[in-house]
């Protein structure tokens, strides 16, 4: 049981490069989470899918795009990368009324 | 959107000290998570909180949720370096979670 699982662990894009970010969890969730993490900042929602075939923005989803492919998987795009998303990026997954988040180990993400 | 302070900042103690940090809101919050956050891995939930005046213990740590609901406090006694991490409080408001800045713990062996 791996539990969340992100790829990659570290990128360096330039500006306005696009890359895509890889999410999974193997533990049947039905919710499942991306946020953004910066110094002095905490946590910020970007998108989040309450279920397969649902996305809902967060509080920061302006230069981003998601994707629930399946139960198991959510994926993060940036289309035009930008210096402002340098930040370290974690998914995580939840299971309807439980409200144990399990996070991934997090992408580190440097926009030159 | 709830706007979550935690204070302090930042903490640096000599290991076997006591410390309390806190998470603080000008609404009241639904439900109330702590988290821990180690260096380069994602949060761990510690507790959840729900209902007002609400105690709960954790072995050295004791989690307390405001009796108004719109404040919590962390409590660790006797801090050892295993406890060094970064301490993020969250409220839960329907599907989301919404963080605060977190309380960045060093414990000083």
């Amino acid at each position: 049981n791996a539990g969340v699982t992100q790829t990659p662990k570290f990128q360096v894009l330039k500006t306005g490069q696009s890359m895509t970010l890889q999410c999974a969890q193997d533990m049947n969730h039905n919710s499942m989470y991306w946020y953004r993490q910066d110094p002095g900042m905490g946590l910020r929602l970007i998108y989040y899918s309450a279920s397969e075939g649902t996305t809902d923005k967060g509080e920061v989803p302006n230069g981003y795009n998601v994707s629930r492919l399946n139960k198991r998987e959510f994926s993060l795009r940036l289309e035009s990368a930008a210096p402002s998303q340098t930040s370290v990026y974690f998914c995580a997954s939840n299971q309807g009324r439980s409200h144990t988040q399990y996070f991934g180990p997090g992408t580190r993400l440097t926009v030159l | 959107t709830q706007l979550l302070e935690q204070s302090p900042q930042f903490l640096s103690i000599q290991e076997g000290e006591n410390l309390t940090v806190y998470c603080n809101s000008s609404s009241v919050f639904s439900s109330l998570q702590w988290y821990r956050q180690e260096p380069g891995e994602g949060p761990v939930l510690l507790v959840t909180v729900v209902t007002g005046g609400e105690v709960k213990k954790l072995k050295r740590l004791t989690f307390q949720f405001g009796d108004a609901r719109k404040d919590s406090s962390l409590h660790i006694t006797a801090a050892q370096p295993g406890d060094t991490g970064l301490y993020l409080c969250a409220e839960i408001t329907g599907n989301q979670f919404y963080f605060g800045t977190g309380t960045s713990l060093t414990v000083i062996p």
